[in-house]
């Protein structure tokens, strides 16, 4: 499976909105309603923060928002904090069990 | 508390083997099918490896198929990746992961154990 697209990189000033896409195909983003997203600071692990598309796990702030439509995802964060800096990963279910992630994409809080 | 802890990780020659293990602890192991992803140096993530419950089911990313071997012993809340044939790219933190029943995320992630192949 090929991985999810995702920029690079992403950046916005404290208290503005960030937009971070994820791109795959009708197979996987476009096929599921399964797309999740992961936060991780440098030398940790991931935590997970949206899932099935748009759902918060209790604990996540409503800052952080998912939508997808045809077959790209986005992650958008509301009211950037500094705290909010990190790689962003997205993921989509692909059938028969098997997952494909997004490269990552390095938020930087200016 | 909740948590995975992953150990077993070192310095390998390529083409040697290696045993991961993941303890689980604070929940109930046998309610959660289990995964495992990896993360090299400096790179994104990647899907390695998922069991079901009963280890009935089994699913390999295309990378590690027939080289790595996924399986769990619920009396000892344990999941284990054995790691045969090992190459210089599968260099990276292994980290185990919870899939809630009959849903396709990850829940809850260990710490990490790292992998290096080298000679």
């Amino acid at each position: 499976q090929s991985a999810l697209t995702q920029p690079p990189s992403a950046s916005g000033s404290p208290g503005q909105s960030v937009t971070i896409s994820c791109t795959g195909t009708s197979s996987d983003v476009g096929a599921y309603n399964y797309v999740s997203w992961y936060q991780q600071y440098s030398g940790k692990a991931p935590n997970l923060i949206i899932y099935e598309v748009t759902k918060r796990p209790s604990g996540v702030p409503d800052r952080f928002s998912g939508s997808k439509s045809g077959n790209t995802a986005s992650l958008t964060v509301s009211g950037l904090q500094a705290e909010d800096e990190g790689d962003f990963y997205c993921t989509s279910y692909a059938g028969s069990n098997n997952w494909v992630f997004g490269g990552g994409t390095k938020l930087t809080v200016l | 508390q909740v948590q995975l802890v992953e150990s077993g990780g070192g310095l390998v020659k390529p083409g040697g083997s290696l045993r991961l293990s993941c303890a689980a602890s604070g929940f109930t192991f046998s309610d959660y099918y289990m995964s495992w992803i990896r993360q090299a140096p400096g790179k994104g993530l990647e899907w390695v490896s998922y069991l079901t419950r009963s280890a009935t089911y089994t699913s390999y990313a295309d990378s590690v198929k027939g080289r790595f071997t996924i399986f769990r012993d619920n009396a000892k809340n344990s999941l284990f990746l054995q790691m045969n044939s090992l190459r210089a790219e599968d260099t990276a933190v292994y980290y185990c992961a919870r899939v809630p029943l009959s849903d396709w995320f990850f829940d809850l992630w260990g710490r990490g154990t790292l992998v290096t192949v080298s000679s």
